[in-house]
């Protein structure tokens, strides 16, 4: 059973700490995709690639976040410095046509 | 505007059908409609998806209307297990907005 793996599970940490989520996409797809998701905004994506390359990342704030797939099977999100407002769960999603398969999300806390 | 309307919450007595209502007047002749849901605060899971025909699977049916802006989404028996928030997407250049989601609550 094919799935998309995300780790860490869980994450507490202190402002100004970085933070770094990585993501296994199911073997053989070819689009990445970063999501974060909170009470007050819903699911909003962040950034996604296909083929390794960046297509968008115009939802994310890139003074602190980046995101990279430095090989077809990890996708790495970073965050530094964090803040508390980054608190949230962030899901990874990979797709081999248009049909999205989540992971199970990183619940990031930040004191 | 690459969003979808739904109803914020809807209530579904258990083994009957929901139907769950998506707009999207809006829509362009090639892109399709998705449906998602998330159960509490797992990933989002996918269920369906069409362009113009009715689809089905194990999981549900789509009916899309003629003129395509509209959708609607059918657990055909309902079961306490599909309490979860639906979400109604449109894929615009690989882009999903998931929207605020209509809350199902299966009540026994």
């Amino acid at each position: 059973d094919a799935r998309v793996t995300q780790t860490p599970r869980h994450k507490v940490t202190e402002m100004g700490q970085e933070v770094t989520m990585r993501c296994q996409p199911i073997l053989g797809h070819n689009t990445v995709f970063w999501y974060r998701q909170t009470m007050m905004q819903g699911l909003e994506l962040l950034a996604y690639f296909r083929n390794r390359a960046p297509l968008d990342d115009s939802g994310m704030p890139k003074d602190r976040f980046s995101a990279e797939m430095p090989d077809a099977t990890l996708a790495t999100l970073k965050i530094q410095p964090s803040e508390p407002r980054d608190s949230a769960v962030y899901f990874c999603a990979s797709a081999s046509w248009e049909t999205q398969y989540f992971g199970p999300g990183t619940r990031l806390l930040v004191l | 505007d690459a969003k979808t309307t739904q109803p914020p919450s809807m209530d579904c007595a258990e083994g009957r059908a929901a139907n769950l209502p998506c707009n999207h007047s809006t829509i362009s002749g090639n892109e399709y409609v998705y449906w998602y849901r998330q159960i509490h605060s797992q990933g989002p899971q996918y269920i369906i998806h069409g362009l113009k025909n009715n689809e089905t699977n194990e999981m549900a049916s789509l009916i899309i209307t003629e003129d395509r802006k509209s959708s609607t989404l059918i657990l055909p028996h309902a079961t306490l297990r599909d309490t979860a928030v639906y979400y109604c997407l449109r894929n615009t250049g690989n882009q999903f907005y998931f929207g605020t989601g209509t809350s199902l609550t299966v009540i026994p």
